[in-house]
C-alpha cells in the first residue's frame, strides 16, 4: 500500500531559527511530490512541486529537496517568521494517474 | 478572484440528519474532489469527478454522495448523517494535466454530528 509518513509530527522552533521537515514515501510508480502549507482553519494552499529529475527547488525562505533513490524528501524553511505557523503537508502522485498520497503533516509553530 | 468556495463554513446536525456541502469553483477546472481531514490522519479521498456528467468513488465513498451536473459545482451530500462524519470537509478542484496537478482547496466546512 502506497504510505507517505511525515516527521516530526509537531515542531516549536524560535523566530528567526531555521527548520526541516522531512517526509518519506513508498509510491510507486512514482510522479511528482507537492508540499503544501495549511494555515490553521483554512484549505491548504501548494508551496512547490518536486519531479522526479529535480533535487532541490526554493520558493523564497522554502527550500525542497527531493532524493528519489531514497524516496526522501525534505522542506527546509529558513529564517522562519511567525506566519510560518502552520501545518504542511507532503502529498506524492503516482505516475500516470491521479491518485495521492497523503502524509499526516507535520504542525509548525514559530514562537517569539 | 474567488477560486474554490464552501458553503457553509460550519454545521451541527443530529444523527440521522441529512445535509448538503456546497462547492462551486470559477477556474473553470475539469477535475473536483471531496476529503475529509481528521486529527492525525491524512487528508482523505471520498469521491471525485472528472468533468460533468461523470463522479467516482474514493477511498471513504461510505455516507456520501455526489452529482456533477456543471462543471463549476459538485455539492456532497450526507444521506444520514452519524457522528463518525464528524470531521472537517474540504472541496478541491485541479487544472487539466498528465497524472495529478495542483489542487486548489477551499476553505474547508466543519462538521459535527451529535
Amino acid at each position: 500500500k502506497n504510505q507517505v509518513e511525515q516527521s516530526p509530527q509537531s515542531l516549536i522552533i524560535l523566530e528567526g531559527k531555521n527548520c526541516t521537515l522531512q517526509c518519506n514515501y513508498t509510491v510507486s510508480p512514482f510522479s511528482n511530490l507537492r508540499w503544501y502549507k495549511q494555515d490553521t482553519g483554512r484549505g491548504p494552499v501548494s508551496l512547490t512541486i518536486m519531479t522526479f529529475s529535480e533535487n532541490t527547488k526554493s520558493n523564497g525562505r522554502y527550500t525542497a529537496t527531493l532524493d528519489a533513490d531514497t524516496k526522501q524528501s525534505s522542506l527546509h524553511i529558513t529564517a522562519s517568521q511567525l506566519s510560518d505557523s502552520a501545518s504542511y503537508i507532503c502529498v506524492v502522485s503516482e505516475g500516470g494517474r491521479r491518485a495521492l498520497t497523503f502524509g499526516s503533516g507535520t504542525r509548525l509553530q514559530v514562537q517569539p | 478572484n474567488a477560486g474554490v468556495t464552501q458553503t457553509p463554513k460550519f454545521q451541527v446536525l443530529k444523527t440521522g440528519q441529512s445535509m448538503t456541502l456546497q462547492c462551486a469553483q470559477d477556474m473553470n477546472h475539469e477535475y473536483m474532489s471531496w476529503y475529509r481531514q481528521d486529527p492525525g490522519m491524512g487528508l482523505r479521498l471520498i469521491h471525485y469527478s472528472v468533468g460533468a456528467g461523470i463522479t467516482d468513488q474514493g477511498e471513504v465513498p461510505n455516507g456520501y454522495n455526489v452529482s456533477r451536473s456543471t462543471t463549476e459545482d459538485f455539492p456532497l451530500r450526507l444521506l444520514s448523517a452519524a457522528p463518525s462524519q464528524t470531521s472537517v470537509y474540504f472541496c478541491a478542484s485541479s487544472p487539466p494535466s498528465r497524472g495529478a496537478g495542483e489542487l486548489f482547496f477551499g476553505e474547508g466546512s466543519r462538521l459535527t454530528v451529535l
